[in-house]
């Protein structure tokens, strides 16, 4: 069946520290990922995606890697900040190859603490 | 620009009643997404339209409808409230049908008594 999860619902770290948050996905037809931050009483801010042709993609302080073989998502966060606490989720996208539509399907989330 | 709005931001209702939830999306994006998240866990997918057309549903009862207007704007209506229907409902907009880049607005918070 379908699923995303996390392997770890929370994360706490230092100020300074770099974050790794990881993402398993169960579906290999998977082709299109997003990372989403959640504050609390928001809605998911959109961090960044990679589609499955590519197993690296930066953005601003963020990495995120995607490990086909062992269906594995990870999103590594630089010099964490307090500003980065927060639930971050990982969604798959079954469709965005195709011409058919766009569900995403979401993990639980990670909570992510960063102390000063 | 302005980003995804939905109204109202949070809203009670008695069981029983009826509810309708409003988005507006990016402008320029033709594709609509309505997410019902419960408190702890992830988004749960109710709905896709693109170009005023459903394209796509999730497993949800027959109460939940929507639709989309000629400006792209959407309706998430749900009938006959339960009490399980409390949840935040957040609406994703898209420029394409394949939901990439899919960005939220903040969301209504939904309260059934």
């Amino acid at each position: 069946g379908e699923s995303v999860g996390l392997h770890l619902p929370t994360l706490s770290v230092q100020e300074g520290d770099n974050s790794i948050i990881n993402c398993a996905y169960s579906n290999s037809a998977s082709d299109y990922f997003i990372w989403y931050k959640q504050e609390s009483g928001k809605g998911p801010q959109f961090i960044i995606d990679i589609r499955s042709n590519m197993d690296k993609r930066q953005g601003q302080r963020v990495t995120v890697l995607l490990n086909k073989t062992v269906k594995h998502l990870s999103l590594q966060i630089a010099a964490t900040q307090p500003g980065d606490s927060a639930v971050y989720f990982c969604a798959e996208n079954q469709n965005a190859g195709g011409t058919s539509y766009g569900k995403l399907t979401f993990g639980q989330g990670t909570i992510l603490t960063v102390h000063p | 620009d302005a980003g995804v709005t939905q109204s109202p931001t949070h809203l009670i209702k008695t069981r029983g009643q009826h509810v309708t939830l409003r988005c507006s999306p990016i402008s320029g994006h033709k594709s609509v997404s309505w997410y019902q998240q419960v408190l702890g866990q992830g988004p749960q997918f109710i709905f896709q339209y693109y170009e005023k057309e459903e394209r796509g549903r999730g497993n949800f009862p027959d109460r939940f409808s929507a639709r989309q207007f000629p400006n792209y704007s959407s309706e998430l209506n749900v009938n006959a409230l339960l009490l399980g229907d409390s949840a935040l409902y957040l609406c994703a907009s898209s420029f394409s049908g394949m939901n990439t880049e899919a960005f939220f607005g903040q969301g209504t918070r939904l309260t059934v008594v």
